[in-house]
């Protein structure tokens, strides 16, 4: 089982406040990622990281910013959260070498923004 | 733009018998065509993956078959079971890219009937 964890796994929370979303890997991967899946659809990327001080924007453009500081975690933040950011975020990883496709998901936290 | 076509959208499946899900692509840069599993409030979790040199990967009930000609894939479950009740996304990627970054299709809810 993968150790990748997210919190909070649940967030209801007012328009205009700021959150961050934690996402943290026990594996050593250097790769990590953050998508958005609303119910029932597709994952979008929104941002990745190829390692320490490396982030990039994905495919779906959004509002919200990551950092990579450390190997083990990649928190996404939003500055001013509105109801078009209720979704559901998931954080994964991946490694190097052999394998090094295969991403690693964690549980999820479904944000929801009143 | 898609990148990766899945259908159908959501399917019923008596217990015992075979689901059968199918996705098209239409990047042929991919290499790596994951399968991803994913029950409620869990994050996706990789269930079985084929690259383009091979036409059929079976792993247990679950077999890949590719058509690389046509661009597409398709995944197999076979004696369906009550358990695999789960929504399952297609993806593909281009290996050797850095980041890995996977493209997924919009999944299929499968419900399997006792």
């Amino acid at each position: 089982e993968a150790d990748i964890y997210q919190t909070p796994r649940y967030l209801v929370i007012g328009t205009g406040k700021k959150i961050t979303l934690e996402c943290s890997q026990t594996m050593g991967h250097d790769k990590m990622y953050w998508y958005q899946q609303d119910p029932g659809m597709e994952l979008h990327l929104i941002h990745y990281s190829y390692g320490v001080n490396s982030t990039e924007k994905g495919d779906l453009s959004s509002e919200s910013t990551v950092s990579r500081i450390r190997t083990e975690h990649f928190p996404l933040t939003l500055e001013s959260a509105r109801p078009s950011h209720t979704s559901q975020y998931l954080c994964a990883s991946s490694g190097s070498g052999t394998g090094e496709e295969e991403q690693y998901f964690g549980p999820g936290t479904r944000l929801t923004v009143t | 733009q898609q990148q990766v076509k899945q259908s159908p959208q959501s399917l019923i499946v008596q217990k015992g018998g075979i689901s059968i899900i199918n996705c098209a692509y239409e990047n042929t840069a991919f290499d790596y065509f994951p399968w991803y599993q994913q029950f409620p409030g869990k994050g996706p979790a990789l269930l079985i993956a084929i690259r383009p040199d091979v036409s059929e990967k079976k792993e247990g009930r679950f077999t890949i078959s590719f058509n690389k000609s046509a661009k597409q894939f398709s995944l197999h479950i076979m004696d369906s079971q009550p358990g695999d009740s789960a929504t399952y996304f297609c993806a593909a990627s281009i290996s050797g890219t850095g980041a890995n970054n996977l493209f997924f299709g919009t999944g299929t809810r499968l419900t399997v009937i006792p």
